[in-house]
C-alpha cells in the first residue's frame, strides 16, 4: 500500500524559506503527478503545484515566483520550497499523488488518491 | 484560471437523508473533476474521480454525475460518519482549482 510521509520545519520567520519533503513508500514513483496542496487555518484547499518523476513542473500562478518543486527519484522523494514567506503562508501543507493516464495521446488526471498526513507551517516573527 | 463554485456552502441533514452537493465550473472541463471528503483534522480523501467513477473502497452510497460545467455529488443515505467538508477539484487544466467546500452536518 502506497504511503506518503512528509516532513519539514514547522515554524518560520517572515522572509525565510519554507522547505518540505515528501517520501513515497510502497509504490512506483513514475507515472504520477506529485502534488503539493495547502490549507490555511479554517479555510479551503489551495493547489500549489506538481511535478512528474521526470521533473516536469506546473505551479499555481499566484505562487509561481516563490515556489520550486523538485524531485529526487533515487530516494522516491519530492520537495517544496517557498521563498520569502509571510503570515499569509501559514497553513497545513499536504503532499499528494495524482493519478495520470495517457488516453488518446493526451495525459488525463484521475484524482489525488494518496495523501500525506500534512505538515503545519506557521510563519511568525 | 477556472473558478469553481459549490452550493450549498453548508447543510444539515438527518441520518438516512439523500444529500446533493453541486459544483459548477466557470468554463467547460469535460469530466475532469474529482470529489474529496475531508473529515475534521484529517487529510482529504478521494471519493469520485472523472466526475462519476467511484474510488476503490468508497461506499456505494456516494455517487457523482455531470460533465462540462455542472457536476453533482450525491450521498444516497447519509450516515453519521459522513460528517465532513466536501470539495470538488477541476483537473482539466492549470492551475488546478478546488471549490470552496460544502460542510455537511448531521442533525
Amino acid at each position: 500500500q502506497v504511503r506518503l510521509q512528509q516532513w519539514g520545519a514547522g515554524l518560520l520567520k517572515p522572509s525565510e524559506t519554507l522547505s518540505l519533503t515528501c517520501a513515497v513508500y510502497g509504490g512506483s514513483f513514475s507515472g504520477y503527478y506529485w502534488s503539493w496542496i495547502r490549507q490555511p487555518p479554517g479555510r479551503g484547499l489551495e493547489w500549489i503545484g506538481e511535478i512528474t518523476h521526470s521533473g516536469s513542473t506546473d505551479y499555481n500562478p499566484s505562487l509561481k515566483s516563490r515556489v520550486t518543486i523538485s524531485v529526487d527519484t533515487s530516494k522516491n522523494q519530492f520537495s517544496l520550497k517557498l521563498t520569502s514567506v509571510t503570515a499569509a503562508d501559514t497553513a497545513l501543507y499536504y503532499c499528494a499523488r495524482m493519478v495520470r493516464i495517457l488516453r488518446f495521446l493526451e495525459w488525463r488526471s484521475y484524482g489525488m488518491d494518496v495523501w500525506g498526513l500534512g505538515t503545519t507551517v506557521t510563519v511568525s516573527s | 484560471a477556472i473558478q469553481m463554485t459549490q452550493s450549498p456552502s453548508s447543510l444539515s441533514a438527518s441520518v438516512g437523508d439523500r444529500v446533493t452537493i453541486t459544483c459548477r465550473a466557470s468554463q467547460g472541463i469535460r469530466n475532469d473533476l474529482g470529489w474529496y471528503q475531508q473529515k475534521p483534522g484529517k487529510a482529504p480523501k478521494l471519493l469520485i474521480y472523472a466526475a462519476s467513477s467511484l474510488q476503490s473502497g468508497v461506499p456505494s452510497r456516494f455517487s457523482g454525475s455531470g460533465s462540462g460545467t455542472d457536476f453533482t455529488l450525491t450521498i444516497s443515505s447519509l450516515q453519521p460518519e459522513d460528517l465532513a467538508t466536501y470539495y470538488c477539484l477541476q483537473e482539466y487544466n492549470y492551475p488546478r482549482t478546488f471549490g470552496p467546500g460544502t460542510k455537511v452536518d448531521i442533525k
